[in-house]
């Protein structure tokens, strides 16, 4: 079975400043891999996904993860954050070809000004 | 607008009381699913649905049901409600099969805040 494990439950950091969340999975199989966003009283919206080919998968808002298999990481990074981008942060799995999703247990990115 | 409807978006009830909650997509998905928020937890998989008529439990299924009569909706009950069910609820779909791009991404819904009492 698939697991993720989100190491940090809380990042506060100041904006502008850079930033990375990091997520490590753990599968005997190959994984697709996402990043989701949770900003407050809002649904979950997809920042990225790794399906295969390049390891640096860029998404919306200027996120980015690298996929990094020996490690089983898949970290997300932003060079400069925004205020706007308080919100919780969910990395997930799946196995390649199926729908359900394995989540990790989510982490409170907080932006001071 | 593609969309995953979820209601109640807010409920309190009591231990006991019977209730639904609602979701419907409008992108003929085949693919439907129920997770459960919780702090420190992440999101669990509840139940999930391939296809019309067709139900699977996910990781965290006692004390829920589902059913899928047609493929657009896929209501969650709750039989007899208790206070460990509190949560926040967030339904998805997607459609089955590889595509194109290698892999289906959920659609969620906006989730529904339940507290038990």
């Amino acid at each position: 079975a698939q697991s993720v494990t989100q190491l940090d439950s809380q990042v506060p950091v100041f904006e502008e400043a850079p930033v990375e969340l990091r997520c490590n999975y753990s599968s005997s199989v190959s994984v697709y891999l996402f990043w989701y966003v949770q900003y407050p009283n809002q649904g979950l919206q997809l920042l990225l996904k790794y399906l295969s080919g390049s390891t640096l998968v860029k998404g919306i808002n200027g996120f980015e993860a690298e996929f990094n298999k020996s490690q089983t990481s898949f970290h997300l990074r932003k060079p400069s954050v925004h205020i706007s981008d308080t919100a919780e942060y969910f990395c997930a799995v799946s196995l390649q070809g199926a729908q359900k999703l394995v989540f990790g247990q989510g982490t409170r990115l907080t932006i001071n000004p | 607008e593609a969309q995953v409807t979820q209601n109640p978006r807010y409920l309190i009830t009591v231990t006991g009381k019977k209730l639904t909650v609602t979701c419907s997509q409008n992108m003929n998905h085949e693919y439907m699913s129920w997770y459960r928020q919780d702090p420190g937890l992440g999101l669990r998989q509840i139940y999930y649905s391939m296809n019309v008529e067709v139900t699977d439990k996910g990781d965290v299924p006692e004390g829920y049901k589902v059913s899928r009569k047609e493929k657009r909706n896929f209501p969650l009950i709750l039989e007899s409600p208790s206070p460990n069910q509190t949560s926040l609820y967030f339904c998805a779909s997607s459609f089955r099969g590889r595509t194109v791009s290698g892999a289906n991404v959920l659609t969620f819904g906006a989730g529904s805040r339940l507290t038990v009492l």
